[in-house]
């Protein structure tokens, strides 16, 4: 079965200090990876994607294919990036995307 | 960039009746959306693919005769909660598959539609 795991609920950084948001996924076939952000009050929104390789507000993340993982980073926290992040896989054949739990990550000063 | 617009963004109904949700996409033509329901503090949950002219793929567990879907444009798709009870309160949104952005990560979401049964 298709399935998209974020362990951490919740995930308190202090400013300036790295951050990492993990995320394995459990699918059959290869599937496209993607991160989605929801800031407060706002709409989601796409962070990134693994097929271009593109980092976006100074996060990355890299598709371990051995591992089955889709990590999300950054160097340097900032206050701005505390927001609900999403793992979210998606099935070339059938285009839906599968949100994990998400990570509430909270920057702390 | 590609926008799409929800409508309403809260709705409060009775138990009993039925309330209609939009979902547009305003400067693309979108021919497949999708509608997803998010109870508090928990994550998305994919109910149902909508496709534009052909009927929707609904999720396991998700009741197709409770939860409407038409896509009856290219740039409009409903979902319309029939007999609405308290437990189908919840926060729900669409997203649209812009495909002029490939095949795949072309997708906006609406703003979503807070729907409360009283």
């Amino acid at each position: 079965a298709q399935r998209v795991t974020q362990p951490e609920k919740l995930l308190s950084v202090f400013k300036g200090a790295p951050v990492e948001l993990k995320c394995n996924y459990s699918y059959s076939g290869s599937p496209e990876l993607f991160w989605y952000v929801q800031y407060s009050r706002q709409r989601l929104q796409l962070l990134l994607r693994h097929i271009s390789r593109e980092s976006i507000k100074g996060f990355t993340a890299d598709l371990n294919k051995g591992e089955t993982s889709f990590h999300l980073k950054k160097p340097f926290a900032q206050e701005e990036d505390s927001a609900m992040y999403y793992c979210a896989p998606a099935m070339n054949r059938d285009d839906k995307i599968i949100f994990g739990k998400g990570t509430r990550l909270h920057i702390l000063p | 960039g590609a926008v799409v617009s929800q409508h309403p963004s809260r709705v409060i109904c009775k138990s009993g009746t039925s309330v209609k949700i939009e979902c547009r996409s305003l400067d693309f033509q979108a021919t497949t959306m999708f509608w997803y329901r998010q109870f508090p503090k928990q994550s998305l949950m994919l109910m149902a693919t909508s496709n534009e002219g052909s009927k929707a793929t609904y999720e396991q567990g998700v009741e197709k005769d409770k939860f409407l879907i038409n896509h009856a444009s290219l740039t409009l798709s409903t979902l319309t909660v029939t007999s609405a009870h308290p437990e189908d309160s919840s926060f729900y949104i669409c997203s649209a598959r812009n495909p002029g952005q490939g095949k795949i990560g072309g997708y906006t979401f609406g703003s979503g539609t807070r729907l409360t049964v009283v």
